[in-house]
């Protein structure tokens, strides 16, 4: 079956960086476009932007362009969503989920990444 | 970016009673291209990721009972829970994929009264 499976926990100081990786089964990496998500604790849901693995174009949010970067290993069938310059108030969920090559909604997600920023 | 506004932001429903949750868009989310509104409906557990409801304003995704409806174009929308179940408690998100960036709305938390 189509899953996500994403990596786990973690825990970092302020100004460091972050790489989350998810990593698709059940099909193609390349069939679908890789979205990431944020929920701050107790939150809404926040787009950060997606990807295309099938030839790297990426789309991102203002309020994360310049700090995050996402990518894929085709090869190894899984997508990379890397923060820098983190902050307190990236605390939060993160998850990836895919979607047509087209565009449309998010439809498989993954079961998120809990990262905490603390000092 | 468009901005989506869910009203409202929290409900309590009988079981077996209707709830109705709203989503307005600040401009529309209805293509000329294809005729159709890039409008979706999540609905999130807590602890567990968003699970996709209806998506093109309307349609249902597979497995998800038909007590859930969506409708609406444009500009408005709306997610009907036709009779409220237990295991509908949760909190519920529309989504706007008409545009870069995509943006949700600020959620509904339905609940039992």
């Amino acid at each position: 079956q189509v899953q996500l499976v994403q990596s786990g926990a973690e825990v970092k100081k302020p100004g460091a960086s972050l790489k989350v990786s998810c990593k698709a089964s059940g099909y193609t990496l390349t069939s679908y476009t890789i979205n990431w998500v944020r929920q701050a604790t107790g939150q809404g849901l926040e787009w950060m932007g997606w990807m295309n693995p099938n030839n790297g174009k990426t789309g991102y949010s203002q309020r994360f362009q310049g700090r995050v970067t996402m990518t894929a290993d085709t090869s190894r069938s899984t997508a990379y969503m890397e923060l820098t310059s983190l902050r307190s108030d990236d605390t939060g969920m993160y998850y990836c989920a895919n979607s047509s090559l087209w565009g449309g909604p998010m439809d498989v997600w993954g079961q998120g990444t809990t990262v905490t920023v603390s000092s | 970016d468009i901005v989506m506004a869910q009203s409202p932001d929290s409900l309590a429903v009988s079981l077996g009673e209707r709830a109705t949750i709203n989503c307005r868009s600040s401009q529309s989310v209805s293509s000329t291209s294809d005729n159709k509104n890039h409008l979706a409906w999540y609905q999130q557990k807590p602890g567990q990721p968003p699970k996709l409801l209806i998506y093109w304003a309307s349609t249902r995704e597979s497995g998800v009972p038909d007590r859930f409806s969506g409708s609406g174009s444009g500009t408005d929308f709306t997610l009907t829970i036709s009779s409220l179940q237990a295991e509908d408690v949760a909190v519920y998100y529309c989504l706007q994929y008409y545009t870069i960036p995509r943006t949700f709305g600020q959620g509904t938390k339905v609940e039992i009264k």
